[in-house]
This record gives structure tokens, C-alpha cells and sequence, in this order.
């Protein structure tokens, strides 16, 4: 059974820029989270995908955007970036069904805007 | 919505002692409570939860206890090691909904 696999695992982008990450869920899961977690803090809902819908929104501004695919994995994009975006991103994925409600989280990516 | 609160921000402990981490919540409707561990460059890894229909649940050291009355529930390590230092996160939820955490505990325990 393969985890949550994210990537890059480390990324510089200039204030203004546009940004993409990857995350492929762990086999068996449908359900795709993600979360952003600033230094010394708690991790912070974004959204959720389910059926390649978004399926629940934290708050967060329209330039955080999402995908996600048929095979469940999944992309965050955030637009216009700013340096406050610093943070490490965490994917999550979990099963919708069967009662259990755990979530895998991945390694995360940590995007530094300078 | 959600609101989690943690107790302490920062834990240090000799080896072998007990450390003890609590939280708060706020919607009584939540029913799934996880705790994870999180070491450094890592994401969060699962390590006990419980559902509101439980009162404790244990596995070897840790335990977890869950007070629906008071909205709170606790973590506790027994026997403490060097490799259980690490941030020790808690959170909520409302069955298959969101995650709502806590800041956070750094355990550090001392040799």
C-alpha cells in the first residue's frame, strides 16, 4: 500500500508568481485535502476534492485553486503569490465511505516567496 | 465552525517520565478526535484517535481519554523516550469533514 506522495518537497518562487503542487493519494483513498501550515503553527484547511469537486472550503482567498483527477490524485495552484504564502503544504488523502474517517497526510511541500 | 485549543504550547520531560498533552473543543457535534506527530521536515503521522463513543482508548504507551461533557480530550505517553520528542498536533472533526487542528506541543524529552 503506497502513501501520499507530494511533490516538489522544496520550492523559491518571487512575489507575483504562480505556483503548482502535486499530490498523489494513497491507494484505495478517493478523498483529497489539503492543508497549509506556517511556522510553528497548526496545519490549515484549504479545501477538499471528492469526485474531482471541491467538496469544502477553509478561508482562503480565490487564488488558492485546485484539481482533481480521475485517478485521484490532485494539484493546488495559487496565483499571484504573496510572501505570506510561506509555509510547508500538506496533502491529505482519506476514504468518503466504510466509516473511517482517518487521513494520510504527505511530507508536504515547502514553498518559500521571496 | 471548529475551534481547538492546546495545552501546552511546550513540554519537557526526562526520559521515562509521563508527558500529558490536552485539548479543547468547541462543536459538540464533532466525533472523531486524532492525534498526530509531526518531526521535523515531516508531515503529520496519525498515532491514536478516538470517536465520541469511547471514553479511552490505549495502545502500548499512549493513551488518549475523551470527556464529551467537558469537550475535551488528552494524550498520554507513558515511559517516555528520546525518539517520542517531536510536535504533537490534535484535532477534530465532524465524521468524514474537515480536520480542524490544534498549534501544537513540542515534546522534547532529555536522556
Amino acid at each position: 500500500e503506497t502513501g501520499v506522495t507530494q511533490s516538489p518537497t522544496h520550492l523559491i518562487k518571487t512575489r507575483g508568481q504562480q505556483v503548482t503542487l502535486r499530490c498523489s493519494s494513497q491507494s484505495g483513498h478517493n478523498t483529497v485535502s489539503w492543508y497549509q501550515q506556517a511556522l510553528g503553527q497548526g496545519p490549515q484547511f484549504i479545501f477538499q476534492y471528492y469526485r474531482e469537486e471541491e467538496n469544502g472550503r477553509g478561508n482562503f482567498p480565490p487564488r488558492f485553486s485546485g484539481l482533481q483527477f480521475p485517478n485521484y490524485s490532485s494539484e493546488l495552484n495559487v496565483n499571484a503569490l504573496e510572501l505570506d504564502d510561506s509555509a510547508l503544504y500538506l496533502c491529505a488523502s482519506s476514504l468518503q465511505t466504510g466509516g473511517d474517517y482517518g487521513y494520510t497526510f504527505g511530507s508536504g511541500t515547502r514553498l518559500t516567496v521571496v | 465552525g471548529e475551534n481547538v485549543e492546546q495545552h501546552p504550547s511546550t513540554l519537557s520531560v526526562q526520559e521515562g517520565d509521563s508527558a500529558v498533552i490536552k485539548c479543547t473543543y468547541s462543536d459538540s457535534a464533532s466525533n472523531y478526535f486524532p492525534w498526530y506527530k509531526q518531526e521535523l521536515g515531516k508531515g503529520p503521522q496519525l498515532i491514536i484517535d478516538i470517536r465520541s463513543n469511547v471514553g479511552e482508548k490505549k495502545d502500548q504507551r499512549i493513551a488518549v481519554t475523551l470527556n464529551k461533557t467537558a469537550k475535551h480530550f488528552s494524550l498520554h505517553i507513558t515511559e517516555t523516550q528520546p525518539e517520542d520528542s517531536a510536535v504533537y498536533f490534535c484535532a477534530a472533526s465532524r465524521g468524514y469533514s474537515t480536520l480542524t487542528f490544534g498549534k501544537g506541543t513540542m515534546l522534547l524529552v532529555s536522556p
